[in-house]
């Protein structure tokens, strides 16, 4: 599976916009970038995913860079319950056998929010 | 987003005994769920895939005959921990593949996790 990197943790104030990086330079033409973030105790929830172009949806914006050897989640305003672990992993969907499907989480970057 | 529920929220359990944690697709058929294991401030690492209708495919190191793994529906799959004892004790959380919209591709939805504590 292709890697993604990730910082281990930044800090953010409430109210101002977060750009969480991430960089997949062995990124396949295949591969879909998805982010899921984690509050403690819960499962993790689904943030967005892309495959070439940009995303918008309620919960954040997705910024996939033109050689898709990096992307960026960004949260437009953060808020307190922003505060949480975010995964940027990569996706084949086409990947055959065991692999169909998977989701390889990494350490993702734990985001801080300060009132 | 789809729901994704588990059952139990939370168990405790004596070593030895069995524990079935139950993971359902609310408001979509799955005919693929995942089964992942998160033990204190590390990452989730998958434990098995669960394919409606068939047996389930193990990550390596992940022993079958202990978690026994049933998709016997499009909306439940079931994790049965057999023997468990303490080193089972983790945060064992399922997702399930929802089929794709918009032309997009499918995409996973995580259930709240069941907290497995093994005295």
């Amino acid at each position: 599976d292709a890697k993604t990197t990730q910082p281990n943790s930044m800090e953010s104030n409430e109210e101002e916009p977060v750009h969480l990086p991430c960089n997949h330079s062995t990124i396949s033409g295949t591969d879909y970038i998805h982010w899921y973030r984690q509050l403690p105790s819960q499962g993790p929830e689904y943030v967005i995913h892309g495959l070439t172009s940009n995303v918008n949806n309620r919960m954040a914006s997705l910024a996939i860079a033109e050689d898709r050897k990096s992307s960026t989640l960004i949260l437009h305003r953060a808020t307190l319950r922003d505060a949480a672990v975010y995964y940027c992993i990569l996706r084949d969907p086409n990947a055959g056998g065991t692999s169909y499907g998977k989701l390889t989480f990494g350490q993702g970057t734990i985001l801080t929010v300060h009132p | 987003g789809a729901v994704v529920s588990q059952h139990p929220s939370w168990v405790i359990c004596k070593s030895g005994t069995s524990v079935k944690i139950e993971c359902r697709s609310l408001d979509f058929q799955a005919t693929t769920m995942f089964w992942y294991r998160q033990f204190p401030k590390q990452s989730l690492m998958l434990m098995a895939t669960s394919n409606e209708g068939s047996k389930a495919t193990y990550e390596q190191g992940v022993e079958k005959d202990k978690f026994l793994i049933n998709h016997a529906s499009l909306t439940l799959s079931t994790l049965t921990v057999t023997s468990a004892h303490p080193e089972d004790s983790s945060f064992y959380i399922c997702s399930a593949r929802a089929p794709p919209a918009g032309g997009n591709t499918d995409t996973q939805y995580f259930g709240p996790g069941t907290r497995l504590t093994v005295l």
